[in-house]
């Protein structure tokens, strides 16, 4: 089964929209972490954020904020006010704590377009 | 500046011969990295656990003896493709774990490109 769905392939905007990736997760782990990572078309990962199961706080840095909903199993990733740089694909991932820490487990990433 | 390099970032090579990939941590000591493979389009799968000192860890479905890993210091780990086909051709990606009293942090690698021809 898949430990982390990305539903969403693929999504256009226009810029200047805002935008709300999902990403839904599945473990059987009390402790464990999430994280989003943007692909640009060169191929290296860039780390967006790390949140551990403990803290369900809501985190916003800038344009970016994330929705932690445990009840739901969601880490959901929104960016307000598009601009046509945020065009990527973008990964969520998990990793679990006990013997497999640090492994990641990624979703099949939902690729951003930004139209100007 | 990245804590972790790879190299090469491009490599194209010639259908049944090995190549390898590098990726090593700058500035920590990595005990364990961690090797991924992403083919076009697709997500990252993790091919191996690559443990100093000792032999990596094959996730299933992986040929360990297709894919030689090393990691024969606390900074480099490598990924060794042998015999490769055009199949093989995708983007590796590495990580390492740096250990440290707040916990442990996983930094990427830049990725390597592999085309085989």
């Amino acid at each position: 089964a898949q430990k982390v769905t990305q539903a969403q392939t693929e999504i256009s905007v226009v810029e200047k929209e805002d935008v709300t990736l999902d990403c839904v997760y599945e473990t059987r782990d009390t402790t464990y972490y999430l994280f989003w990572y943007k692909q640009p078309p060169s191929g290296e990962l860039v780390f967006l954020i790390r949140r551990n199961s403990f803290d369900e706080q809501n985190e916003i840095s800038g344009r970016y904020s994330w929705n932690f909903q445990k009840s739901t199993s969601s880490f959901n990733f929104t960016i307000t006010a598009s601009q046509v740089v945020d065009s990527a694909v973008y990964f969520c991932a998990l990793s679990e704590e006990v013997y497999n820490f640090n492994k990641f487990y990624f979703g099949s990433g939902t690729k951003l377009n930004v139209k100007p | 500046g990245a804590v972790v390099s790879q190299h090469p970032s491009r490599v194209i090579c010639k259908s049944g011969t090995s190549v390898k990939i590098e990726c090593r941590s700058l500035d920590f000591q990595a005990t364990t990295m961690f090797w991924y493979r992403q083919f076009p389009k697709q997500s990252l799968m993790l091919m191996a656990t690559s443990n100093e000192g000792s032999k990596a860890t094959y996730e299933q479905g992986v040929e360990k003896d297709k894919f030689l890993i090393n990691h024969a210091s606390l900074t480099l780990s490598t990924l060794t493709v042998t015999s490769a086909h055009p199949e093989d051709s995708s983007f590796y990606i590495c990580s390492a774990r740096e250990r440290s009293f707040g916990g442990n942090t996983i930094y990427f690698g830049e990725g390597s490109w592999l085309t085989v021809v």
